[in-house]
C-alpha cells in the first residue's frame, strides 16, 4: 500500500516560530510537492522538488523554504510563521510529467495564534 | 504562469439529478487529472486524461479532454449522496515542466 506521511496531523504555533512541516513518501517518486489548502481557493502549490537537493518555487513560495536531501523526504519550512500561514497543508508525490497520478499525505493543520 | 480554473465553484444538486463541472487552462496541457476529497479528507485520485478529444467513463462519471487540451469536464449522472466532495482538476504542461497546478475545484452538495 503506497503511502505519503506527513509528521503532524494538526499543529499550533506562536507567531514568530520556525516551523518545519515533513512529509515522507514510500514509493521512490522523484517528484513531490507542498500545498496549502483554504476555503474557497483551492489547492495552491507552494514549492515543488523533482529531484534531490531541487526545488522550484510554486505560485505563493513568500513566507516558505524548503528541504529535499533525500529522495524519500520534502521538508516545508516556515522561517518566521505569521497568522495569515494558518492552513490545511499537504503534501503529495508523483512520477515525472505525470506518468501516474499524485498521491497526497493525510494533510497538516496548522493554526499559527 | 500556468492557471486552471473551474466552474461553478460550489454545485448544489438534487440528488438523482446530472451535473457538470468545467476545467480551464491557460496553457496548453500535456495531460489532465481529476481527484475527489471527501470531506475532512485528501485528494484522491480518479482518473487521468492525455489525449486530445478523449472521454472516459467510470460508472456514473464521464471525463472529457477538449481538443485543444486546454479544457475538460467532468459529467456526474444520477447523482448520489456518495458523490458529495470537492472535485478538482490538475495539470502539467510542458512548459511548467513538473509542476502540477491545481483549479480551484468544484465543491458538490446533495440534497435527498
Amino acid at each position: 500500500d503506497v503511502k505519503v506521511t506527513q509528521s503532524s496531523r494538526y499543529l499550533v504555533k506562536r507567531t514568530g516560530e520556525k516551523v518545519f512541516l515533513e512529509c515522507v513518501q514510500d514509493m521512490d517518486h522523484e517528484n513531490m510537492f507542498w500545498y496549502r489548502q483554504d476555503p474557497g481557493l483551492g489547492l495552491r502549490l507552494i514549492y515543488f522538488s523533482y529531484d534531490v537537493k531541487m526545488k522550484e518555487k510554486g505560485d505563493i513560495p513568500e513566507g516558505y523554504s524548503v528541504s529535499r536531501e533525500k529522495k524519500e523526504r520534502f521538508s516545508l519550512i516556515l522561517e518566521s510563521a505569521s497568522t495569515n500561514q494558518t492552513s490545511m497543508y499537504l503534501c503529495a508525490s508523483s512520477t515525472p510529467q505525470g506518468i501516474t497520478e499524485a498521491f497526497f499525505g493525510q494533510g497538516t493543520r496548522l493554526t499559527v495564534v | 504562469g500556468q492557471q486552471v480554473m473551474q466552474i461553478p465553484q460550489y454545485q448544489h444538486v438534487q440528488e438523482g439529478e446530472d451535473f457538470t463541472t468545467y476545467c480551464n487552462s491557460s496553457t496548453t496541457l500535456s495531460n489532465i487529472q481529476w481527484y475527489k476529497q471527501r470531506p475532512g479528507g485528501h485528494p484522491v485520485f480518479l482518473i487521468q486524461l492525455v489525449k486530445s478529444g478523449e472521454v472516459k467513463k467510470q460508472k456514473r462519471l464521464t471525463f472529457q479532454f477538449g481538443e485543444a487540451k486546454k479544457n475538460s469536464s467532468l459529467h456526474i449522472t444520477a447523482t448520489q449522496t456518495t458523490d458529495v466532495g470537492t472535485y478538482f482538476c490538475a495539470g502539467y504542461s510542458k512548459a511548467a515542466g513538473n509542476k502540477l497546478t491545481f483549479g480551484g475545484g468544484t465543491r458538490v452538495l446533495v440534497k435527498p
